[in-house]
Parts: structure tokens; C-alpha cells; sequence
């Protein structure tokens, strides 16, 4: 089974408050990305776990937090969601050394903030 | 940063015909080089790759690679209705950490 499932969908929420969005993976792959993407845009890399290690990249790193409780599950949290935030989150997974970098994506959540 | 740029934005063919994608790359470590299929509403999944120059064909699908000139495409032969998706190409250094650059795709439309 190579599903990635994210959880919820689609996700309404107020500027402010607070967002977070589930990833899971039940293919024991070390790595769980998260990307952005909006519409005629390319995913943009937030972050990653590589195992227990969190990566963030340098232009998104105050914005977002992850959690990885355990090597199947990894989420996504935004602390005080703003509109620039609408967009499409993908979740993707991959093992180290196994087809050289194939990611594993979920179908994402679409996260509308108003 | 790497950036990828991807041509045409868009395309409309009919069935049967060739289309070609196009990608091109700035990072010139870059070693790994993949192309990506999203059907609407669904994932996006892998759908071919590679690693050196040269080409490689899988079914109706070839991609092709020339690292001098950072230039990466894709080519589906007799194309199909269900080919209709949009097409992300990506590329990446290869290294552990598997992290890759998405370019903004090509949303290709195959008329019956």
C-alpha cells in the first residue's frame, strides 16, 4: 500500500486562529514532507522530517510548526493563520536510498482562511 | 535556490497526437530528475525518472535529459484522454535528505 492520507480535506478557518492538518503514512518511509501550493504556482517545500529531525526551510521557518510522534503521523500547524495562508497543503513521504528520491503524496488538504 | 521553469503553461492536443513537455533547471549539481502526474483531484504521483543523459522510454512515455543545458522533457506518445492532468517536473541533488524543486506544471488537456 503506498497511501499517503491527509486529514481533514478541506479546512475552513478565521484569520487568527490557529490550524492544524494531519498527515499519515503507514509505508515506513524515514521522510514526511509538507509543501504549499497555490494555484499556478509550484509546490513550495515548508519542511521536513528526516526520522526525528525537523528541517525548515529558511523563508518559512517562523510560520510553520510540525510535530512527528511516531514515524507513521506528522502534522502541520500554523499558530495565527493570515489570509496569505489559503492555499492547497500536500503531504509526501519517501524512504532514504529507495528509488533515489521518489516522494509518496497525499491528495492534500485545502485550507481556506477568511 | 534551484529554480525550475516549466513550458507551455498549458496545452491542448488531440487524441493520438505527441505532446512534448519542457523543464528547464538552474542548479547544475543537480542529479536527480523526475516527472510528476496529477490527475484533478487525486495526488500527485511519480511517473518516470532519471539520473543520467539520455533517454528512457516507458509505454506511450519518454523523458529525456541533457544535463549541459539543464533541459528535462517529457514526451507521451498516441496521448490520451486520460493522460489529461497537470504534469509537475522536479529535480533534486539526489542527496539523503531527497529534497526536491517543483516547477509550476503544465496543465495538458487531450480531446477525444
Amino acid at each position: 500500500d503506498t497511501t499517503v492520507k491527509q486529514n481533514p480535506r478541506y479546512k475552513l478557518a478565521r484569520v487568527g486562529k490557529p490550524v492544524n492538518l494531519i498527515c499519515s503514512q503507514t509505508m515506513n518511509h524515514d521522510t514526511m514532507y509538507w509543501y504549499q501550493k497555490k494555484p499556478n504556482q509550484a509546490p513550495k517545500l515548508l519542511l521536513f522530517y528526516y526520522d526525528k529531525i525537523l528541517n525548515r526551510e529558511a523563508d518559512t521557518f517562523e510560520k510553520f510548526q510540525s510535530s512527528r510522534p511516531n514515524n507513521s503521523f506528522c502534522s502541520l500547524y500554523i499558530g495565527s493563520a493570515g489570509l496569505e495562508y489559503s492555499a492547497m497543503y500536500l503531504c509526501a513521504s519517501s524512504r532514504t536510498g529507495g528509488a533515489r528520491g521518489t516522494q509518496y503524496f497525499g491528495p492534500g488538504t485545502r485550507l481556506l482562511v477568511l | 535556490q534551484q529554480k525550475v521553469q516549466q513550458s507551455p503553461e498549458s496545452l491542448i492536443v488531440p487524441e493520438g497526437a505527441m505532446t512534448s513537455l519542457n523543464c528547464t533547471f538552474s542548479d547544475s549539481a543537480s542529479q536527480y530528475f523526475a516527472w510528476y502526474r496529477q490527475h484533478s483531484g487525486k495526488a500527485p504521483k511519480a511517473l518516470m525518472s532519471i539520473f543520467s543523459n539520455g533517454e528512457k522510454e516507458e509505454g506511450r512515455f519518454t523523458i529525456h535529459l541533457n544535463k549541459a543545458s539543464l533541459h528535462f522533457s517529457l514526451h507521451i506518445r498516441d496521448s490520451q484522454p486520460s493522460d489529461s492532468a497537470l504534469y509537475l517536473c522536479a529535480g533534486g541533488r539526489g542527496s539523503a535528505l531527497g529534497r526536491l524543486h517543483f516547477g509550476a506544471g503544465t496543465q495538458l488537456i487531450v480531446i477525444p
